[in-house]
Parts: structure tokens; C-alpha cells; sequence
């Protein structure tokens, strides 16, 4: 398998901030990276794939970004309703998820 | 409009196996490139990825997983149905169904998610 790190797993940030939340793979996984932002109770919703392309629907203050191994997403201003947990996953092979990110309200 | 929903028991003992059934609409299974994946995530914990099934009938499983899982399709009832045996309390999650997207192994459907938890 091909294990996905994901870093913080915990994130305080106050509205209008800029956070980024970084997904590092175990080997090169050629841009197959998506990124997915999921609320208490609900179903994942995807944000991004192929690393960097933004899911139709989705605000332009997310963006994606990496190559190889190393991965990032960010958020450039962050709203309200953006306090979410956030995963990545690799579909380079057989998918696997990052363990998560816990965006929190500082 | 693509929509997923799962279905099946929400209590299952130990060592027994689990049913769960994927009704889905909006799409065909038997269209190139379309698939519908498993996916779980206990309480409180991370998603992890279970089983997905192509169009062509292929199948893919956890390796973790592999020994105890099966999926199918009936292409003309819209359903996916998996099942995992020798059910464990560590198998308590909610399981979730999605749609393949882009024609790679990503999801961009899903549906509501269904709580099992396994307790004698």
C-alpha cells in the first residue's frame, strides 16, 4: 500500500486566515491526489483532484498544489464555513486516505 | 443528478457477516469507466477505503481487508452490495458508498453513509 501522511492533524486558525495542510506519500504518486473537506456528520465532499484541479462548485480560495511525493492544500482566507476535518487520498494505486485534518476555530 | 444511498442492518453480532447494499441512480454501471466504491471510517477516526467495482465487473479490495470482503453488482437493479465476514466490534464504522470519478480512482458521489456497530 501506499500510506498517506497528512499533517497537522489538528489545526487552530481564526476566520480570514491563510492555512495549508500538507499530504506526503510513501512513494511518487504522479499528481494522483485529491483532496476532500468533510463536516460533522455528513459525507466527504470532494474539494480537489489530480492535485491541483478544483472540483466544480468548489470556491476558488481552495487550491492545490505538489508534485512527487509532497502535496499541500491551502486556504487563502478562510470562512466560517470552512472548519471542517480534511483528507487526502492517492489513486495512483489502490486509494488510501491521509489520517485527517481537524480545522478548529481559534 | 447522481445520488447514492446505503442500506442494511445497523447491529450485526460478532462473527457474523455484514450485508450492505448501494442503491444508486443518475449513472450506469454499465457505461465505460464507471465504478462505485466502499469506504468506512469508525468514530471518530480517519476513511478508509474498502472495495470498489468497475463497470467491466473488475474488482479491486483492501489488502488489509481482501480475505473478507466481497462485492458485486446487478447492473440492472442500479445496486452494489458488500459484504464482509467474521464481523469484529473494530468493524463498528459508518460505511459509505461513492461514484467513481473522472474515471480514476477518486470519489465524487456519495451517498449518506450507514452506522454499523458490531456488539453481542
Amino acid at each position: 500500500d501506499i500510506q498517506m501522511t497528512q499533517s497537522p492533524s489538528s489545526l487552530s486558525a481564526s476566520v480570514g486566515d491563510r492555512v495549508t495542510i500538507t499530504c506526503r506519500a510513501s512513494q511518487g504518486i504522479s499528481n494522483s491526489l485529491a483532496w476532500y473537506q468533510q463536516k460533522p456528520g455528513k459525507a466527504p465532499k470532494l474539494l480537489l483532484y489530480a492535485a491541483s484541479r478544483l472540483e466544480s462548485g468548489v470556491p476558488s480560495r481552495f487550491s492545490g498544489s505538489g508534485s512527487g511525493t509532497d502535496y499541500t492544500l491551502t486556504i487563502s482566507s478562510l470562512q466560517p464555513e470552512d472548519f471542517a476535518s480534511y483528507y487526502c487520498q492517492q489513486y495512483y494505486n489502490v486509494p488510501t486516505f491521509g489520517q485527517g485534518t481537524k480545522l478548529e476555530i481559534k | 443528478q447522481i445520488t447514492l444511498k446505503e442500506s442494511g442492518p445497523t447491529l450485526v453480532k460478532p462473527t457474523q457477516t455484514l450485508t450492505l447494499t448501494c442503491t444508486f441512480s443518475g449513472f450506469s454501471l454499465s457505461t465505460s469507466g464507471v465504478g462505485v466504491g466502499w469506504i468506512r471510517q469508525p468514530p471518530g477516526k480517519a476513511l478508509e477505503w474498502l472495495a470498489l467495482i468497475y463497470w467491466d465487473d473488475d474488482k479491486r479490495y483492501s489488502p488489509s481487508l481482501k480475505s473478507r470482503l466481497t462485492i458485486t453488482k446487478d447492473t440492472s437493479k442500479n445496486q452494489v452490495v458488500l459484504t464482509m465476514t467474521n464481523m469484529d466490534p473494530v468493524d463498528t464504522a459508518t460505511y459509505f458508498c461513492a461514484h467513481r470519478g473522472y474515471n480514476w480512482n477518486l470519489f465524487d458521489y456519495w451517498g449518506q453513509g450507514t452506522l454499523v456497530t458490531v456488539s453481542s
